[in-house]
């Protein structure tokens, strides 16, 4: 079975520009979720969803920051605009149901911020 | 205090040596308790998941739970080179969120 994908897997752009990362959670899990690892502050949760309404954002950094999942195959996370402190890496999981499960988790997107 | 402590080391350890990973939690209303294994550049994996107090073993590994001090462990058996990660606890109660540590580099020396 395909695992969780993300894209692209690397994204290098300049101060102040749009960037859209993609999820495609493993078919038939409900609950889907945002993270962003640092050196510094370790792996956060930034925002969850559960069969396809975001049901905690409060990890969301600021208004720049936005997720949509339109359909159960698909979520965007935006960062608008974007800033030199948003490099990260930001990985997409899925779990069957809660959030309390384990969740199985893509390769992330590397994202470098000029 | 954080939810969630885990010493990140790094860790250097000679192949065939018996490996303890620990991490320590606050909120005795946790209950659910995972290891995640993460290579280099990947996204990090499920190893073990027990949701006890006790031990369960999977192969060389071993994850240990004390609910009454607060500490989970993993064992690794026979450490091989290919071992070689970060290994981050992850914590839960029921309907709450996964709380991760800080993660543990581990190098397995030849």
């Amino acid at each position: 079975d395909a695992g969780v994908i993300q894209s692209p897997r690397h994204e290098v752009t300049e101060m102040g520009q749009e960037v859209t990362l993609r999820c495609k959670p493993i078919s038939g899990h409900n609950s889907l979720f945002w993270y962003r690892q640092t050196m510094m502050r370790g792996l956060e949760l930034l925002i969850y969803f559960n069969n396809n309404v975001p049901i905690d954002d409060s990890g969301m950094p600021e208004d720049r920051f936005s997720a949509k999942m339109p359909n159960a195959s698909f979520s965007t996370l935006k960062i608008q605009p974007s800033e030199p402190r948003d490099s990260a890496v930001y990985f997409c999981a899925s779990s069957p149901d809660r959030a309390d499960q384990p969740q199985h988790f893509g390769d992330g997107t590397r994202l470098s911020i000029l | 205090q954080k939810e969630v402590e885990q010493d990140p080391g790094p860790l250097s350890v000679p192949e065939g040596a018996i490996v303890s990973l620990n991490c320590t939690y606050s909120n005795s209303a946790f209950q659910y308790f995972m290891w995640y294994r993460q290579y280099s550049r990947k996204g990090p994996e499920l190893l073990m998941y027990t949701y006890s107090s006790g031990n369960k073993e999977d192969g060389r590994f071993t994850a240990q739970v004390d609910k009454s001090s607060k500490y989970i462990s993993l064992f690794i058996r026979d450490s091989q080179p290919s071992d070689s990660a970060t290994y981050l606890c992850a914590i839960s109660n029921q309907g709450g969120k996964l709380i991760f540590g800080q993660g543990t580099e581990l190098s397995v020396k030849p």
